[in-house]
């Protein structure tokens, strides 16, 4: 397995502004993913962090609303600009870690974010 | 766009019981894995299937899976409150979308002691 942590692990934001969660991992590793979940929601994936490229975005998810940073194998940032009470999710950023031949998925705790 | 139904939405049991949760998903896979969630905390990896498995076990979780009918269950034996929380199933369809999970949209597991 992956230790992940993420911060901030919550935040209160106001409308307008811009918010950047850290990931970091204790190992180096090749995919590293964000996902967002909503309120009561499940999990909704909103891009793949490339290390040395673009991060690849899902349908629904733009560079300009959730740019994100991939500075090398063991680090990501995932910036919520021009927030609006919409935006209040869980972000989560997960590792894909090979065990045993199997490519398990580990999720950081998560950053609770609340905009007003 | 999320593939994956579970039911039921959500399962009350006394401590002790067993609760079973279902996952069913419209496209091919090449795995499936359960998570648990505590309380909107991150979630925890409980275990992953591949798509020529039938079965596996780890501890007190059984997971089968059945990819004719494109669906998976998670049994919990001996249920504790401690087992109290969401679960999720995650399929991965592999291929150009390798890595990229699919969340079902999850079953409230409440265990009364």
């Amino acid at each position: 397995s992956a230790v992940i942590s993420q911060k901030p692990s919550r935040d209160i934001c106001q409308r307008g502004t811009s918010l950047t969660i850290q990931c970091q991992v204790d190992s180096q590793v090749t995919m590293m993913f964000w996902y967002r979940q909503q309120p009561g929601q499940s999990l909704t994936l909103i891009a793949t962090a490339n290390q040395g490229s673009e991060a690849t975005y899902e349908s629904g998810f733009v560079i300009d609303k959730f740019p994100i940073s991939r500075p090398n194998l063991t680090f990501s940032t995932l910036t919520v600009s021009n927030m609006s009470p919409e935006d209040s999710s869980i972000y989560l950023c997960s590792v894909e870690i090979w065990e045993s031949s199997y490519n398990e998925q580990f999720f950081g705790p998560g950053t609770r974010l609340t905009v007003l | 766009s999320q593939q994956g139904e579970e039911d039921p939405q959500a399962l009350s049991i006394q401590e002790g019981e067993n609760a079973t949760m279902n996952c069913s998903y419209k496209t091919s896979i090449n795995n499936l894995q359960w998570y648990r969630q505590n309380s909107g905390r991150g979630l925890v990896h409980l275990i992953l299937i591949r798509s020529n498995e039938r079965e596996k076990h780890s501890g007190r979780l059984r997971v089968t899976l059945d990819t004719s009918k494109k669906s998976s269950s998670l049994l919990i034996t001996a249920s504790r409150a401690a087992d109290t929380a969401s679960y999720f199933c995650a399929t991965d369809a592999g291929g150009t979308s390798y890595g990229k999970l699919t969340f079902g949209q999850g079953t409230i597991l409440t265990v009364h002691p």
